[in-house]
């Protein structure tokens, strides 16, 4: 059973607007959660994190929320380039094995211009 | 400067060979950890190394799976007896922290098709 949901495999926006990508975690002792973002033929990059002390994260055009009762979290892009065009990862970890980080399936992101 | 390198980047296998797919770390990080990633899905987590320790194994699929590091730098992660289900792009990752989860750079991977 996945314990990180990434329910929309693809999501396209117009540049310059803005895009939401969506994670939903099952596994309540999940305290530090993650966005990785990949392109074709490379490893995941590090975007953006938060610790579940927090609600919201911000660093550039990019964005996290985190909903600790919905067990939600979003990450916001404002404004979308063509550039943002990839598969973005949701992860997350608990403080017990902050070792192991769990990735969601992704989303794969088009920026159309 | 240098970013993590795996080796080679792509390897098909026939149904029971051995494999072996290397990785080298970014120079002075501590920890280095493998993933498997299935075509659709993210990464899952493999194992990883302390140095030269092998701390956590808990993600490799079944025995035929084996990683090593024996110098606490490059390491190796071997498959014996492929089978299909094998194939994914194997990703590794280093940190110069003790753990994954604050930073984590990962190579590129190496592509495995077995047929």
């Amino acid at each position: 059973d996945q314990q990180v949901k990434q329910n929309s495999p693809s999501l396209s926006v117009q540049e310059g607007r803005i895009s939401i990508l969506n994670c939903d975690y099952t596994n309540s002792m999940f305290d530090y959660f993650l966005w990785y973002k990949k392109y074709p033929a490379e490893g995941p990059t590090f975007l953006i994190s938060i610790s579940s002390i927090k609600d919201k994260n911000e660093d550039g055009r990019f964005t996290v929320f985190l909903n600790k009762s919905a067990k939600h979290l979003s990450l916001h892009i404002v404004p979308s380039q063509p550039g943002d065009s990839a598969v973005y990862f949701c992860a997350a970890s608990a403080e017990t094995s902050y070792d192991k980080v769990i990735f969601g399936p992704g989303t794969s992101l088009s920026v159309i211009p | 400067g240098a970013g993590v390198s795996q080796s080679p980047r792509y390897k098909v296998a026939k149904r029971g060979q051995d494999v072996a797919l290397r990785c080298d770390p970014i120079s002075g990080h501590v920890s280095l950890f493998w993933y498997q990633q299935a075509l659709g899905q993210g990464p899952e987590f493999l194992t990883y190394f302390q140095n030269e320790a092998q701390l956590d194994k808990s993600g490799l699929p079944s025995d035929r799976f084996f990683a090593e590091r024996p110098e606490g730098s490059v390491s190796t992660l071997k498959i014996q007896r492929t089978q299909q289900e094998d194939s994914a792009v194997y990703l590794c990752a280093s940190s110069p922290t003790g753990v994954a989860v604050y930073e984590q750079y990962f190579g590129p991977g190496t592509r495995l098709t077995v047929t």
